[in-house]
């Protein structure tokens, strides 16, 4: 059963400092991997999909990378603002399967 | 550009009552879902359909029942609610391509059963 895991579950930092987010998963064998955004009340927001074939994906300050042998994704954030608070989340699609596993979240925090 | 619609955003209901959430999306996404988070436990699968006139079960599918008579429309039904189905639940859609595609969620609906 694929297992997806974000550590560590919170995090806070001063603005401006680039920040690297974690996710790993337990079966190589995905599709793909999303990274999402949630904020209070709200839905999720779609961040950057990596293909399984693809290494890494960009989109403005944010940067998120594949590793499927070892089992792990990172998403950087550059400069991070306030503005960037919020939970992200990142879920993998399983191969041969139609469903996204989910990790649980991390919850950040950027203090101005 | 509405993209994934949930109705109601809110509900209370009592314990053995029954309700329907419905979910809508206009980007003619062939795969619909329901999810439900709950605090610690992340996003959990209920149901999920591939298209129009199909449904299949998630992880956690017990107490709930859906249908997809419409292509655009993914309906979620309580037969009997229960406390503990108290839960924020969301709904995602997305296309079917050679490559598996962006997920689209709505904004939730936020149920509690008393």
């Amino acid at each position: 059963k694929q297992e997806v895991t974000q550590i560590p579950a919170a995090l806070s930092v001063p603005e401006g400092e680039n920040l690297v987010l974690n996710c790993s998963f337990t079966d190589s064998a995905i599709y793909n991997l999303q990274w999402f955004r949630q904020d209070p009340g709200k839905g999720l927001t779609s961040l950057l999909l990596i293909q399984s074939s693809q290494r890494e994906q960009t989109s403005g300050r944010l940067n998120a990378s594949l590793d499927k042998s070892s089992g792990r994704s990172t998403l950087y954030i550059a400069a991070s603002q306030p503005g960037d608070s919020a939970t992200y989340l990142c879920a993998v699609t399983q191969g041969g399967s139609e469903k996204l596993v989910f990790g649980k979240g991390m919850k950040l925090t950027v203090n101005p | 550009n509405a993209g994934v619609t949930q109705t109601p955003k809110f509900r209370v209901l009592k314990t053995g009552q029954s309700m329907t959430l419905l979910c809508a999306q206009d980007m003619n996404h062939e795969y619909m879902y329901w999810y439900r988070q709950d605090p610690g436990m992340g996003l959990r699968l209920i149901h999920y359909s591939v298209g129009e006139g199909t449904t299949a079960k998630g992880e956690v599918p017990d107490g709930y029942n859906v249908s997809r008579l419409k292509k655009q429309n993914f309906l979620l039904g309580l037969e009997s609610a229960a406390p503990s189905q108290t839960s924020v639940y969301f709904c995602a859609s997305r296309r079917l391509a050679g490559w598996v595609g962006e997920l689209f969620f709505g904004e939730g609906s936020r149920l509690t059963v008393l």
